[in-house]
Parts: structure tokens; sequence; C-alpha cells
């Protein structure tokens, strides 16, 4: 099974600040890694798909890169809105899985 | 609008069985896989199973297999999963979700990449005696 290892597990930043998440493969699965954001008592909302690509209605200050196995979500100026936990997931091969989370907090 | 609606949740014993069902409305139903994804309480989120659009393709997570079935009524536009021998570490909230399929370009070629674009609200099933 791929491995998902995202860090850091929580974060705390203010309105305005640049703010990235990271998730490392334990193999090569570029393209196919997506990223969502979930708030508390929702389901979660497709954020990035196929690494790079902006699901329609998300924000550009979202936006997804890669190198290698690690893959990282940018959050370029964070708003009120932006908290919530984000996760990672690739669809490189079955089972599919998703990285353990990263809680994002406004200062 | 895409609408995802889950139901059959509720508490089951060890053991027990229950059938959760998504309600699909909105878009083509018939053109897409679908997916259950389940999150056990404050924890992260699991893939259960998918299946594609005629029911050929099925693929489960490894802690299922041989206890949950996923399928699907396209003249119905609903979503199933039949779960049986239910244990204690199958509690948790059940999403369904729709997925998108891009063709990405790959190397020699070109791939279906997919994600999960649209989710319920989910069902909540609790394994309890």
């Amino acid at each position: 099974d791929i491995q998902m290892t995202q860090s850091p597990s929580s974060l705390s930043a203010s309105v305005s600040d640049r703010v990235t998440i990271s998730c490392r493969a334990s193999q090569i699965i570029s393209p196919f890694l997506n990223w969502y954001q979930q708030k508390a008592g929702k389901p979660p909302k497709l954020l990035i798909y196929a690494t790079f690509n902006l699901q329609s209605g998300v924000p550009s200050r979202f936006s997804g890169s890669v190198s290698g196995a690690n893959f990282t979500l940018t959050i370029s100026s964070l708003h009120p809105d932006d908290s919530g936990t984000y996760f990672c997931q690739q669809t490189y091969n079955t089972p599919l899985t998703f990285g353990g989370g990263t809680k994002v907090d406004i200062k | 609008e895409v609408q995802l609606v889950e139901s059959g949740g509720g508490l089951v014993q060890p053991g027990g069985s229950r059938r959760l069902s998504c309600a699909a409305s909105g878009f083509t139903f018939s053109r897409h896989w679908m997916t259950w994804v389940r999150q056990a309480p404050g924890k992260g989120l699991e893939w259960v199973a998918s299946i594609n659009q005629d029911g050929a393709e099925i693929f489960y997570v490894d802690s299922v297999k041989g206890r949950f079935t996923i399928s699907r009524d396209s003249a119905y536009n609903s979503l199933f999963l039949e779960m049986n021998s239910l244990r204690a570490e199958d509690t948790g909230v059940y999403y369904c979700a729709r997925v998108l399929a891009v063709h990405v370009p790959v190397e020699g070629g070109v791939m279906a990449a997919q994600s999960f674009d649209s989710w319920g609200q989910g069902t909540l099933v609790t394994v309890s005696s």
C-alpha cells in the first residue's frame, strides 16, 4: 500500500500569512494526488486534483506543486475561512489512501 | 446542483449487518464511478470501496473485503454499501462521493486521474453492544 505522510499535523497562522502543507508519498505517484479541506461536522471539499488543478469555485490563493514524491499545498494569503483540516489523497492505485491530515487554525 | 444523500446508518451490534444507501441527483449518475469513504470519530479519512459505471469494476480496502459489498442501481440513481460481520472498528461516518475522472498526460500516453468532487453529508454507523 502507498503511505501518505502529511506534515505538519497542525499549524497556527495569521490572516494573510503564506501557508504550506506537505505530503510525502512512499513511492512516485505523480500526478495522482488530490487535496481536500474539511471543516468540523462537514464532508470534505475537493480543492486541488491531479496535483496542480484547481477545482471549480476554489479560490486562486490555493495551489499545488510537486517535487518527486513530495507534494505541497500552498495557501498564498490565509483567509479566516481557511481554518479546517486538510487531507492529501493518492489515486495512483488501490487501496486509495489519505494522509493523516493537517489542522489549520487562525491565530 | 449535484446532491448525494446517504441513509441507513444507526446502531448495530458487533457481528450484525447494515445496508447504506446513497441517493444521487443533479447529474448523470450512470456516467460516473462512485465511492464510499468513512471517517472514525475524531480520525482521518479512509477509502472503503469504489465501483465503476456499470458495476463491472469494484475495489475494496483490505479491511472490508469479504464483509462489505458495494453496488449501484442506475435505474434509481442509487449507490449502496451492504455491510456484514460488523466490528467496532467499522464505527464512523460513511460518506458517498462522486468520482471525477480527468485524463492527464503521463509517460507514454494519458491516464485517468480520479478525485472525489462531490460528497454527501454522511451517515453515522455505530457498532457497539
